[in-house]
């Protein structure tokens, strides 16, 4: 089945700074890749995604890059805000997996004010 | 607005009783899901239904079963609780196909 590596697990940066979260998936068959972002006492909810048809995909200050050939994905935040400090999850999809959705193990980032 | 509701946000059980989770969506999402999440280990799947009465287990069912005889609801239980189900609780709801998943706020069960 498909894993999903996370790194790094905690991440601080400064506010205005750039972050970047990185995954890699081992099921080269795998085509869609959400990204979400889970705040104290909530559900996570979804930020962004990308499908395997683009390389790169962006939303504001959130932008998320596929390399499908290393199979990896990041997820870069620019001009971060304190309302930016939050547990990020990255996931991965196959279509032969009906559907499910294997997440990493997550990222807890840091907003330093 | 959208919502998964689950019933209770912290639950605190016996080891060895019967656990029922109760996850509700309004949006007639087809597909719904259980999650189970622990530190480092990130979210991992237990369940999933995509209709009604169908489901398929995830990646960790054992000790688990589900059951979905409406469209909006989806129960997780734990049959005989043990003290390695100490976890939060997430449960989703989504489109068929790769769409968006809407997750409930979840539930902290602690078995003692």
């Amino acid at each position: 089945g498909e894993n999903v590596e996370q790194h790094p697990s905690t991440l601080s940066v400064q506010e205005g700074d750039s972050a970047v979260i990185k995954c890699t998936y081992s099921d080269s068959a795998s085509n869609y890749f959400p990204w979400y972002k889970q705040e104290l006492g909530k559900g996570p909810q979804l930020i962004i995604d990308i499908r395997s048809n683009v390389g790169e995909k962006k939303d504001q200050r959130i932008a998320v890059t596929l390399n499908k050939t290393a199979k990896h994905f990041s997820l870069h935040i620019t001009e971060t805000q304190p309302e930016d400090s939050a547990v990020y999850f990255c996931a991965a999809s196959s279509p032969f997996g009906n559907e499910k959705l294997t997440f990493g193990t997550g990222t807890r980032l840091t907003i330093i004010p | 607005d959208v919502k998964v509701t689950q019933s209770s946000r912290y639950l605190v059980k016996r080891t060895g009783e019967k656990v029922f989770l109760e996850c509700v969506q309004d949006m007639d999402h087809e597909n719904m899901f259980w999650y189970r999440q622990d530190p480092g280990l990130g979210l991992r799947l237990i369940y999933f239904s995509y209709d009604v009465k169908m489901k398929e287990k995830g990646d960790i069912p054992e000790g688990y079963s589900v059951s979905r005889e409406k469209k909006e609801r989806f129960s997780l239980i734990l049959e005989s609780a043990s003290t390695n189900q100490t976890s939060m609780y997430l449960c989703a709801s989504s489109l068929p196909g790769w769409t968006e998943a809407f997750f409930g706020q979840g539930t902290r069960l602690t078995v003692v």
